[in-house]
């Protein structure tokens, strides 16, 4: 078992439709969990960014963590085209190297 | 904010010859600088941690002899892939850290394209 999933998708979503994203993993240590944006042929960016287990918010943005499942989901909510992007999830236990999940591709359509 | 900078942004080499990617923090300055490299469809996996003035510290099964880091500034860390092959092709993205050693502030680059023929 990979130590973070995600469905490499594509998952594409008409214009103003509510996103869902998700990421599993089985390493009971992780603590920092983060979501990045990629734009084809671009570095990632930052988008979110939670320790342990609770809900953030950032605008359309919503990042969740449920530690007992072991499951991360990202929200976004009244999605733009300019939303279509890859996001990485990412995550690590205190003090080390964060470890990425592949991606998973987002259209969303006009 | 923290932008970091890559050069150059797509490379074609010949297999045999060596390859410099450059990574700069332009606005900022980071002790520490991440390398990593993202094949298609897959994960970004981290190959060095790179500390100003010091050795570099490369994750397992990455070899030290062909991907040389060379971080001499604060602004600058530079990735040689030497004796390029094919399989050497990919995407190969910095990260630079304002906080030092620690990844939950690194600012990513644009990333470098190297194909290798």
């Amino acid at each position: 078992q990979k130590e973070v999933e995600q469905d490499p998708g594509p998952l594409s979503v008409p214009e103003g439709a509510i996103v869902s994203l998700n990421c599993t993993y089985s390493n009971s240590a992780f603590q920092y969990f983060m979501w990045y944006r990629q734009y084809s042929r671009k570095g990632p960016e930052l988008l979110m960014y939670t320790y342990s287990s609770g809900n953030k918010e950032d605008g359309r943005f919503t990042a969740q963590v449920d530690k007992s499942s072991k499951y991360i989901s990202l929200f976004i909510r009244d999605s733009q085209p300019s939303d279509s992007a890859t996001y990485l999830c990412a995550m690590s236990p205190p003090g080390q190297n964060f470890v990425f999940g592949p991606g998973t591709r987002l259209s969303v359509l006009p | 904010g923290a932008v970091v900078s890559q050069h150059p942004s797509r490379v074609i080499c010949k297999s045999g010859t060596s390859v410099k990617i450059e990574c700069r923090s332009l606005d900022f300055q980071a002790t520490t600088m991440f390398w990593y490299r993202q094949f298609p469809k897959k994960s970004l996996m981290l190959m060095a941690t790179s500390n100003e003035g010091s050795k570099a510290t490369y994750e397992q099964g990455v070899e030290k002899d062909k991907f040389l880091i060379n971080h001499a500034s604060l602004t600058l860390s530079t990735l040689t892939v030497t004796s390029a092959h094919p399989e050497d092709s990919s995407f190969y993205i910095c990260s630079a850290s304002t906080d030092s050693g620690t990844q939950e502030t690194q600012y990513f680059g644009p990333g470098t394209r190297l194909l290798v023929l």
